[in-house]
């Protein structure tokens, strides 16, 4: 059965840290690992990552794919209050329209 | 603000009710979906609908009932439903190719009596 798994569930943090936010992935065809950021109700896209784009980055935001280990990883620097969130990440497999949920790590940034 | 729009946003209803969610998307999508987000669990997919068509029902119980319309609308209709139904419920919209990321709606709050 396909699953995705996020770790650590939680995570407390002071402004100005960095963080690393983890997920793996065990599915048959992968296809794409998507990131997501779910503050109060819609979860809002981050970053896209697929066979031919393993890295990305956004200002503080970045996170990299590793097809081998079949994982990858959310990096925030120099974080803030704002950043408090719930971080989701899903996986995408070939031959169908779906993608598969991890639990999510929320993350709170204290002032 | 997204481009994913739901109705309504609370929703406290008894076992013996029947109501229905709207989601309306104005991006230009062809597909829809509705998820079901569970305290600590994973978001689980309940339906998939492209071009009007349902595509992917992920063994949901038939007390749900999607509808389909148009590109733009999509319904959840609900009856006779139990408590563990309780959840945030999601609409999501995208482009129909394997890379193109979903965008969500705000979501309904569901409690079942």
């Amino acid at each position: 059965e396909d699953k995705v798994v996020q770790s650590p569930l939680s995570l407390v943090v002071h402004e100005g840290d960095t963080v690393t936010l983890n997920c793996s992935y065990e599915v048959t065809n992968f296809r794409s690992l998507l990131w997501y950021k779910q503050e109060k109700k819609a979860p809002t896209f981050l970053f896209m990552l697929t066979s031919s784009g393993i890295e990305k980055k956004s200002g503080r935001l970045s996170s990299i794919l590793d097809k081998k280990e079949l994982s990858s990883i959310l990096n925030i620097t120099a974080t803030q209050t704002g950043d408090s969130a719930i971080y989701l990440c899903a996986v995408g497999t070939s031959g169908t329209y779906k993608y598969i949920f991890g639990t999510g790590t929320r993350l709170k940034v204290l002032a | 603000e997204t481009g994913v729009t739901q109705t309504p946003r609370h929703l406290v209803m008894g076992m013996t009710n029947k109501k229905s969610l709207k989601c309306e998307q104005h991006l230009g999508h062809n597909a829809m979906y509705w998820y079901k987000q569970s305290a600590k669990k994973p978001l689980e997919l309940m339906f998939v609908y492209s071009l009007e068509e349902r595509v992917e029902n992920n063994s949901v119980p038939s007390r749900f009932s999607p509808e389909c319309p148009n590109s733009s609308h999509l319904f959840l209709h609900l009856h006779t439903l139990q408590p563990e139904d309780s959840a945030l419920y999601l609409c999501a919209s995208s482009y129909l190719s394997p890379y193109n990321e979903q965008f969500f709606g705000p979501g309904t709050r569901l409690t079942v009596l």
